[in-house]
């Protein structure tokens, strides 16, 4: 069945630097995929989607391109704030439904 | 637009004991989720309604978690009794159809301690 596979943190960049958080997953077909955002103390949100392959989700500064080569959706953002610290969240829908599967989360810390 | 509602926020019980969460939904959303977020890991489904109809339990441990959401609105999750291992943020979401391209709406979740 569909899994998605994400990086372990905690990531710890000074603030302005560039980020990756790598997503790869296992898919029957193309799903939507989805990358959601837990602020601390908060539900999750959120951040981008794509629903088809070769798209690309972009949401305030973060980007991540559907790509069916390397069944990746890593998440970029070119200059991060201390504001983006949260843990980052990969999800697919599990085969077929709208059931999400998350990936395990990776914690970002953004330090001044 | 409100967003999807949660209470309570914190709850510590003894093992052995009952507890009752609420979620009540975004307006006009007919797809209810109820997740349960261990520490470390990434939230995993435990029910999935449409309207007031369940569509999906199979993760639910129904032994000693049950879920009713009367009226197709709001939804309450019981646990009864607790084990230690339900210790755990349980989050309500939402969305308008049940589609696997639709956005999931979350609220902010009810962690639970359990002793």
């Amino acid at each position: 069945g569909n899994s998605v596979t994400q990086m372990e943190g905690p990531v710890t960049l000074s603030e302005e630097a560039f980020l990756t958080i790598n997503c790869t997953y296992t898919a029957t077909g193309y799903p939507s995929l989805f990358w959601y955002v837990q602020y601390p103390g908060e539900g999750l949100q959120l951040l981008l989607k794509a629903t088809k392959a070769d798209d690309k989700g972009s949401n305030k500064g973060f980007e991540a391109t559907y790509r069916k080569e390397t069944t990746s959706f890593h998440l970029e953002k070119g200059s991060v704030q201390v504001s983006d610290s949260a843990v980052y969240f990969c999800a697919l829908p599990r085969d077929n439904t709208d059931k999400l599967i998350f990936g395990t989360g990776t914690r970002l810390q953004v330090f001044p | 637009e409100a967003g999807v509602a949660q209470s309570p926020r914190y709850k510590i019980i003894e093992k052995r004991q009952s507890v009752a969460f609420w979620c009540n939904p975004i307006s006009g959303h007919a797809t209810l989720y109820w997740y349960q977020q261990i520490l470390g890991q990434g939230p995993k489904l435990l029910i999935q309604f449409q309207n007031n109809g369940v569509v999906d339990d199979s993760q639910l441990p129904k032994d000693r978690f049950s879920a009713e959401r009367l009226k197709g609105v709001d939804s309450t999750l019981k646990i009864q009794p607790a084990k230690l291992e339900d210790s755990a943020v349980y989050l309500c979401a939402s969305s308008g159809g049940g589609w696997a391209t639709d956005t999931q709406y979350f609220g902010p979740g009810t962690r639970l301690t359990v002793l």
